[in-house]
């Protein structure tokens, strides 16, 4: 099976700005995970999709959202950007249909760089 | 405090030594464990999962839970170069999958 993919893999941006990041999951996975990860904090819980219903969601402001599409395919928006937002972006999947505690596969990631 | 502590490292080992990389956690009721490895600037990728209390062996790994004491480890035997990378410690508290990660430990094995 294909694994997870994201797109696109480099971005830069200058503040204000807004970005869109794509991810689809492994084929058959229905649950889509976003994260985002920067030195300072570690690997922090954006937010979790399944059936294009968001199911989880972590502690970041209302700049930070996303969507899921019927075939699974993700993606997240960051609006106004701040110097703060450059990290790495994961994106995971897994299948969904359990109730908690799946095994997630990364994406290679998405890095922006905001200027 | 936070959800899941790892100790930042570096923790380096010899060649051929086992390497014992440790995590807390501070909800009592998490329910599922994971270890995922990083390689820089690489995304992670899933090493094991432990759900129960005791020991999972999988090859050179095996990851330790103690729920009672909310620790969980991972043993590499038979260290490797290759095996130098950071460590991440994930806990879900049941709650679908929404996931909590450690800061990680960089792992450096020497040859």
């Amino acid at each position: 099976k294909a694994g997870v993919t994201q797109t696109p893999r480099y971005l830069i941006k200058t503040r204000g700005q807004q970005v869109t990041l794509s991810c689809s999951p492994i084929s058959g996975h229905r649950s889509v995970s976003w994260y985002q990860q920067t030195p300072g904090q570690g690997l922090q819980f954006l937010f979790e999709y399944f059936s294009e219903t968001q199911r989880n969601k972590g502690n970041f402001p209302g700049r930070f959202s996303g969507r899921q599409f019927s075939n699974s395919r993700s993606e997240m928006n960051v609006s106004t950007l701040e110097l703060g937002d450059s990290a790495l972006y994961l994106c995971a999947s897994s299948p969904g249909w359990g109730a908690s505690g799946e095994t997630q596969y990364f994406g290679p990631g998405t890095r922006l760089l905001v200027l | 405090q936070k959800e899941v502590e790892q100790n930042s490292g570096p923790l380096s080992v010899p060649e051929g030594a086992i390497a014992s990389l440790n995590c807390t956690y501070s909800d009592r009721g998490s329910q599922s464990f994971f270890w995922y490895r990083q390689y820089s600037g690489k995304s992670p990728e899933l090493i094991m999962s432990i759900y129960s209390n005791g020991d999972k062996e999988d090859g050179r790994f095996t990851a330790q839970l103690n729920k009672a004491s909310q620790y969980v480890s991972l043993l590499i035997r038979d260290s490797q170069p290759s095996d130098s990378a950071t460590y991440l410690c994930a806990v879900n508290k049941d709650n679908f999958n929404k996931f909590y990660f450690g800061s990680g430990t960089k792992l450096n094995v020497k040859p």
